[in-house]
């Protein structure tokens, strides 16, 4: 298995371009995540998904939409990027069936200049 | 006030220390995680504990829940644990994939 998976690694946008990230499991798991991580603060949850075709929002979900048209694949699109969302990014996933484990994807890194 | 709070911020400590790590949090919860995250970025998942205590090598991590509070210890500390650890919780009633977390500890390990 290949885990949860993230492209790109790493991304500079200029303010105003939109870009989606990518992200992927293998895991058949139900529940899927995505978070930001910026210094000196926790990470912080922005969308989640329950499941294919369901999603809600997070804490910090503004400026970001997601889709979930499958179990595998979560991904994360800034429509109109701005500086504050310069930020490392994380794709999570995990069974929905009792407390397991989340499994975090390797992070994406972004810069909007 | 952060619904989970996490100490030290930093530590520092000498290869072999016995190190611990606390973590108090203000919901009620249904389980908390304990994660590691490496100089590189990536975020592994050490522990998820609801009550009690669990082990797993070297590490220990413990929760009381009346007191809302946990701890994750390190025996015979080596550099390769230099990390941050971070906790996070699932409230109550919430979403189980929906993590609380608090800003982290930074350990260094020196040999």
């Amino acid at each position: 298995n290949a885990g949860v998976t993230q492209t790109p690694k790493f991304q500079v946008l200029k303010t105003g371009q939109s870009m989606t990230l990518q992200c992927a499991q293998d895991m058949n798991h139900e529940y899927m995540s995505w978070y930001r991580q910026d210094p000196g603060m926790g990470l912080r949850l922005i969308h989640y998904s329950v499941g294919a075709g369901i999603t809600d929002q997070g804490e910090v979900p503004n400026g970001y939409n997601v889709s979930r048209s499958t179990t595998e694949d979560f991904p994360l699109r800034l429509l109109s990027a701005a500086p504050s969302q310069t930020s490392v990014y994380f794709c999570a996933s995990k069974s929905d069936r009792g407390r397991y484990e989340q499994y975090f994807g390797p992070g994406t890194r972004l810069t909007v200049t | 006030k952060n619904e989970v709070e996490q100490s030290p911020q930093n530590l520092t400590a000498q290869e072999g220390e016995f190190i611990t790590i606390n973590c108090s949090y203000s919901v009620g919860i249904s389980a908390l995680h304990w994660l590691q995250q490496h100089p590189g970025g990536g975020i592994v998942s050490l522990f998820m504990l609801s009550s009690g205590k669990k082990k797993h090598g070297r590490l220990i991590a413990t929760i009381n829940i009346q007191e809302k509070h946990s701890s994750l210890h390190i025996t015979a500390s080596h550099p390769r644990d230099s990390a941050v650890y971070i906790c996070a919780v699932i409230r109550r009633g919430g979403s189980q994939g929906n993590l609380i977390f608090g800003k982290g500890t930074k350990l260094s390990v020196k040999p």
